[in-house]
């Protein structure tokens, strides 16, 4: 069964803390996307990734880290310069980067206080 | 940047009655597709539009995309409770010079419905 998971589904953190949040596809898909989503904000990009080894910064990128190590697995991590951490966290993958839908686990919801 | 508006931002019905979502954008799309994301949950694929002026229905919603590819609009008849949920308008566009693609998120619509 194929699909995207995030883990953990909900995170608290202290503020001043880093935090990783976890992403893995087994969909075989080249990208992968991590947004940021707050009440009536909709979803804005954090970082992507189209290939291993290899990423990019999206519209709101400061204070947060991405790896692309594995084509399965982009995580990311929440830095204590994130001036507004809690938030809901998605992760997507397509299967290239273009013209195909979007993915998207479950989400982490991330509170720091 | 590229924007993508997105109108109504909330919109409350009786189960029922139709209801229609509107999304624009300011520079002109290669495609603009749609997510459903019930409470509680995560974004889902609905459909993708393509050409100028194409129409695309499935069962009671119906997907319209503009013939100067900027805007789209999604209609839904006679609602139903399981309809509950914000719909995301997302316009993609081609990026000068190369071959990727940016896809950009409206701030959706929050669509409840009263049974």
């Amino acid at each position: 069964d194929g699909g995207i998971t995030q883990s953990p589904k909900y995170l608290f953190r202290k503020e001043g803390q880093n935090v990783t949040l976890s992403c893995e596809q087994n969909l075989n898909h080249d990208a992968m996307y991590w947004y940021r989503q707050d009440p009536g904000q909709g979803l804005r990009l954090i970082y992507y990734s189209q290939i291993v080894n290899d990423f990019q910064k999206g519209d709101i990128a400061e204070g947060y880290s991405v790896s692309r190590e594995k084509k399965e697995s982009f995580p990311l991590t929440v830095t204590s310069a994130q001036k507004n951490p809690t938030a809901f966290y998605l992760c997507a993958s397509t299967n290239r980067t273009g013209e195909y839908e979007q993915y998207f686990g479950p989400g982490t919801r991330l509170t720091v206080t | 940047g590229q924007q993508v508006m997105q109108i109504p931002q909330y919109q409350h019905v009786q189960e029922g009655e139709d209801f229609t979502t509107y999304c624009n954008s300011s520079t002109t799309l290669s495609n603009i597709q749609w997510y459903k994301q019930r409470p509680g949950g995560h974004p889902v694929f609905l459909i993708q539009l393509v050409k100028s002026g194409e129409v695309k229905k499935q069962k009671r919603l119906t997907f319209q995309f503009g013939e100067a590819k900027k805007n789209s609009s999604l209609h839904i008849t006679a609602t139903q409770t399981t309809d509950v949920g914000t719909y995301f308008c997302a316009g993609q566009r081609l990026l000068w010079g190369g071959s990727n693609y940016k896809l950009t998120f409206g701030k959706g619509t929050l669509l409840t419905v009263n049974p």
